[in-house]
């Protein structure tokens, strides 16, 4: 497709389940961020991969969060032993540049709810 | 640290012009972006500064002072569909190589009453 595409569009789990939640950005572009959107705020963010390089996860609020891009392509992060924090919408965004000027395209997001 | 704000709230009428301000304080600078995000949906991007000034584009401009860590977006001809939140967010400076994430602010829920 041209844009981004995130899948499942909604999740439901119960505390203690793992989930992963799926990204595929826009074909060819290098970076690949994954951000994380509480109600009424804005996105804040979690990891960065350049390519299958991830270059920082500085973001990643504990060891329970985990992303991956093997192929530099998909990516998933995954979100083992949940809690009702991680209660939120994660947004993925892909950009064709490697700097300045061009914009982060978002993804409709995975809406994840702890039960 | 980085710190964006934002007004929470905002309401116009169809037809006005509104201004939405954004002041920062990052850890260098490389770019301010506006996003606009209908609810539950994915932010879109609508404009970019780097350099003092005006970017028009459309019913839409930016105008960035980098020396004031200041930023609005102004909408002219207000339409209800622009009924929305709209994201300020800057591009603190490259720690290395590879591109940067962004920093957000809160957002701006506006309101287009008729």
């Amino acid at each position: 497709g041209a844009g981004v595409s995130q899948s499942p569009r909604y999740k439901v789990a119960k505390r203690g389940q793992d989930v992963a939640l799926r990204c595929d950005p826009i074909s060819g572009h290098v970076s690949l961020f994954w951000y994380q959107q509480a109600l009424g705020q804005g996105p804040e963010f979690l990891t960065y991969f350049q390519n299958e390089a991830q270059l920082d996860k500085s973001g990643l609020p504990s060891d329970r969060f985990f992303a991956e891009r093997p192929e530099g392509s998909v990516s998933t992060l995954k979100i083992q032993r949940t809690q009702q924090e991680d209660s939120a919408v994660y947004l993925c965004a892909s950009s064709g540049d490697r700097g300045r000027g061009q914009p982060q395209h978002f993804g409709d997001g995975t809406r994840l709810s702890i039960l | 640290g980085q710190n964006i704000d934002q007004p929470t709230e905002m309401t116009a009428t169809e037809g006005a012009i509104v201004q939405i301000n954004c002041t920062y304080q990052t850890s260098g600078f490389n770019g301010l972006f506006w996003y606009q995000q209908h609810a539950g949906e994915a932010p879109t991007f609508l404009s970019y500064n780097v350099l003092d000034g005006l970017e028009e584009k459309g019913r839409f401009s930016s105008f960035l002072s980098r020396s004031k860590g200041y930023s609005y977006l102004l909408l002219k001809e207000l339409q209800m569909k622009d009924s929305a939140s709209y994201l300020c967010a800057v591009r603190p400076r490259k720690k290395n190589s590879g591109n940067t994430p962004l920093v957000f602010g809160k957002g701006t829920r506006l309101s287009v009453i008729a």
